[in-house]
């Protein structure tokens, strides 16, 4: 089965760091750009960062940059997001998402669950 | 960044036709054809509906259409049917961020 499955979510401090994990199956994954989006509880989607299917290049939403980093194990089928310097405006639900193309399409045929980051004292 | 500007809620009857606008700029919506339009249940994650803002990935009901005159993007849904009922989000490119941003989102209430 095609799927993407989050994990790594938790309830974590203001100031600290978590690190989430999404391994993809049924799909080739190094032969895909690889996305991830965030949803704070009752709003809407936001883009978070995007990273192409060799790791040659990366592209952050400006209010995570020098804080998060996006990488990839393309041997272990994994994308991974580093999350550092938290704050609460990073509480949301982070989910993995797949660009169909080895380059950017800027879109996002596949999309796991979600896992949930609560940032708070 | 920004976000793209969608109707906060739309309502339709079943059978009825809708449409949801996605306002943006020549940076964004009116720049490219890059313009993509998911679904989103509750407690669901996000599911692609048109891609490239007219095309539909595989498994996607034609009842499905998207369009785009200058700046405006526009999904419209038409036969509607009760598990229409959800949340809808427009998604385009931007040469400003080199990224994607999103709309606000619209409600779909099937009445």
């Amino acid at each position: 089965e095609v799927q993407l499955l989050e994990s790594g979510g938790g309830l974590v401090q203001p100031g600290g760091s978590l690190r989430l994990s999404c391994v993809a199956s049924g799909f080739i994954f190094g032969s895909y750009t690889m996305t991830w989006v965030r949803q704070a509880p009752g709003k809407g989607l936001e883009w978070v960062s995007s990273i192409s299917s060799s790791a040659s290049s990366r592209y952050y939403v400006d209010s995570v940059k020098g804080r998060f980093t996006i990488s990839r194990d393309n041997s272990k089928n994994t994308l991974f997001l580093q999350m550092n310097s938290l704050g609460a405006e990073d509480t949301a639900i982070y989910y993995c998402a797949r660009d169909p193309g080895t380059h950017y399409y800027w879109y996002f045929d596949l999309w796991g669950r979600g896992t949930l980051v609560t940032v708070s004292s | 960044q920004s976000t793209l500007t969608q109707p906060a809620s739309v309502s339709g009857s079943p059978g009825q036709s809708i449409t949801i606008s996605c306002t943006g700029t020549n940076s964004d919506v009116g720049g490219y054809n890059l313009v993509s339009w998911y679904q989103q249940h509750p407690g669901k994650a996000p599911k692609l509906l048109i891609y490239e803002v007219s095309k539909w990935p595989s498994g996607v009901s034609n009842r499905f259409s998207g369009s785009k005159s200058g700046n405006t993007a526009s999904l419209t849904i038409s036969g509607l049917q009760a598990e229409d009922e959800a949340d809808y989000y427009c998604c385009a490119y931007t040469t400003t961020t080199t990224s994607v941003i999103f709309g606000g989102g619209t409600k779909l209430t099937v009445l």
